[in-house]
């Protein structure tokens, strides 16, 4: 299995670009949630979904867009690129041990920077 | 908004020595997880702690979640290089089918040979 898998690995847009961060997983989990990671600030849930078709906010929703067709694919739209979304962007997907606990695996990451 | 507080931010230590990673909240989890982060990567799961007063062993480092639920610890005897890393505690919400979790922001430490 490759896991969870995120392209591209580095990208610069302008300020106002659009472009879409993709994420793919093949373990079959239900659950998919897309993070950024500022300095100083940990890691801040932008949108999450909890199956095929059904997505909702997380803490940092604003510029930022997804959709989930399919269980393997979950990508993030950025709508009009502004300074402030430069970011790593984490990718994780997840299953439920029990209703307690969900164990998340993470992709390698998507260093963006918006100038 | 719930909040993980972690301290200390950073840590640096030599090798051989022992140290503990503390997790804090004013909220109760239904259960915490650790991750640890190396440059470049995303953060990979160490363990989950879902009973009051749970301790887990991996190896050297010992978790364990606090009895009333709101604050973990993490201990690491004999640290070694290998274990440099971001160390970040997450939490789950109690209660409801609330899947987030909210991540402190982590403890840097680099363990100096």
């Amino acid at each position: 299995n490759a896991g969870v898998t995120q392209t591209p690995k580095f990208q610069v847009l302008k300020t106002g670009q659009s472009m879409t961060l993709q994420c793919a997983q093949d373990m079959n989990h239900e659950y998919m949630s897309w993070y950024r990671q500022d300095p100083g600030m940990g890691l801040r849930l932008i949108h999450y979904s909890v199956g095929a078709g059904i997505t909702d906010q997380g803490e940092v929703p604003n510029g930022y867009n997804v959709s989930r067709s399919t269980t393997e694919d979950f990508p993030l739209r950025l709508l009009s690129a502004a300074p402030s979304q430069t970011s790593v962007y984490f990718c994780a997907s997840s299953y439920s041990l029990s209703g307690w606990s969900y164990e998340q695996y993470f992709g390698p990451g998507t260093r963006l920077t918006v100038t | 908004t719930q909040l993980l507080e972690q301290s200390p931010q950073f840590l640096s230590i030599q090798e051989g020595e022992n140290l503990t990673v503390y997790c804090n909240s004013s909220s109760v989890f239904s259960s915490l997880q650790w991750y640890r982060q190396e440059p470049g990567e995303g953060p990979v799961l160490l363990v989950t702690v879902v009973t009051g007063g749970e301790v887990k062993k991996l190896k050297r480092l010992t978790f364990q979640f606090g009895d009333a639920r709101k604050d973990s610890s993490l201990h690491i005897t004999a640290a070694q290089p290998g274990d440099t890393g971001l160390y970040l505690c997450a939490g789950m919400n109690s209660g409801g089918s609330n899947y987030k979790l909210t991540f402190g922001k982590g403890t840097l430490l680099t363990v100096n040979p």
